[in-house]
């Protein structure tokens, strides 16, 4: 079977950085998406890393690292809106999407 | 409405009950999911549609029944479930059901399954 392993729980101060770590290990490899869910609420879609880089998009980037099976997000300057579940998921050669068990974010003021 | 839409949103049932779990997608995609989430494990795939085909079954126990009567609906239909089956069960939908490209799956809010 896939494995994707994240922390389970994060801490962070509002207007600090927070680094999200992902590692996988799946039957090959065809992208990764992160997602951020609210609690009570649906996931939606942050980002999707196929090549090995960092892609950036406001506030919140990825990076991926497909040699090592590692990625991470890093949320900046952060807000109390931030607090939520991000979700890891990896894409493996069949086209099968399987998922982390989420990272909990807890931002305090 | 727009997006993902599932009913309803909690539902208690007990052991012998019927119930049916709704969700309707308004983006004109042609792939739905059901997907189970339980508290602190990943999200397990449960059900795959595609253009109305159940192209995925995995291993779901038979007390779970999947109907996709067009691209828009789908329902999960429950009966006999155990309370080991309680969790937020999640309806997606996506624009094709292979890996190309980004493929990124648009979420419903879930339905909260309580089974006592």
């Amino acid at each position: 079977g896939q494995n994707i392993d994240q922390p389970t729980e994060m801490t962070a101060t509002e207007g600090a950085i927070v680094q999200i770590n992902c590692t996988y290990q799946t039957s090959g490899f065809n992208g990764l998406f992160w997602y951020q869910q609210h609690a009570g609420e649906a996931p939606t879609f942050l980002s999707y890393n196929v090549l090995d880089g960092l892609e950036e998009k406001g506030r919140f980037s990825s990076f991926l690292s497909r040699s090592k099976g590692y990625s991470y997000l890093l949320l900046k300057e952060l807000q109390m809106k931030d607090s939520a579940s991000y979700l890891c998921a990896v894409r493996d050669s069949d086209y099968k999407l399987s998922f982390g068990a989420g990272t909990t974010v807890t931002v305090r003021a | 409405e727009t997006g993902v839409t599932q009913t309803p949103r909690h539902l208690v049932m007990g052991m012998t009950n019927k119930k049916s779990l709704k969700c309707e997608q308004h983006l004109g995609h042609n792939a739905m999911y059901w997907y189970k989430q339980s508290a602190k494990k990943p999200l397990e795939l449960m059900f795959v549609y595609s253009l109305e085909e159940r192209v995925e079954n995995n291993s779901v126990p038979s007390r779970f029944s999947p109907e996709c009567p067009n691209s828009s609906h789908l329902f999960l239909h429950l009966h006999t479930l155990q309370p080991e089956d309680s969790a937020l069960y999640l309806c997606a939908s996506s624009q094709g059901d292979s890996g190309t490209g980004a493929n990124v799956l648009t979420f419903g809010a879930g339905s909260r399954l309580t089974v006592l």
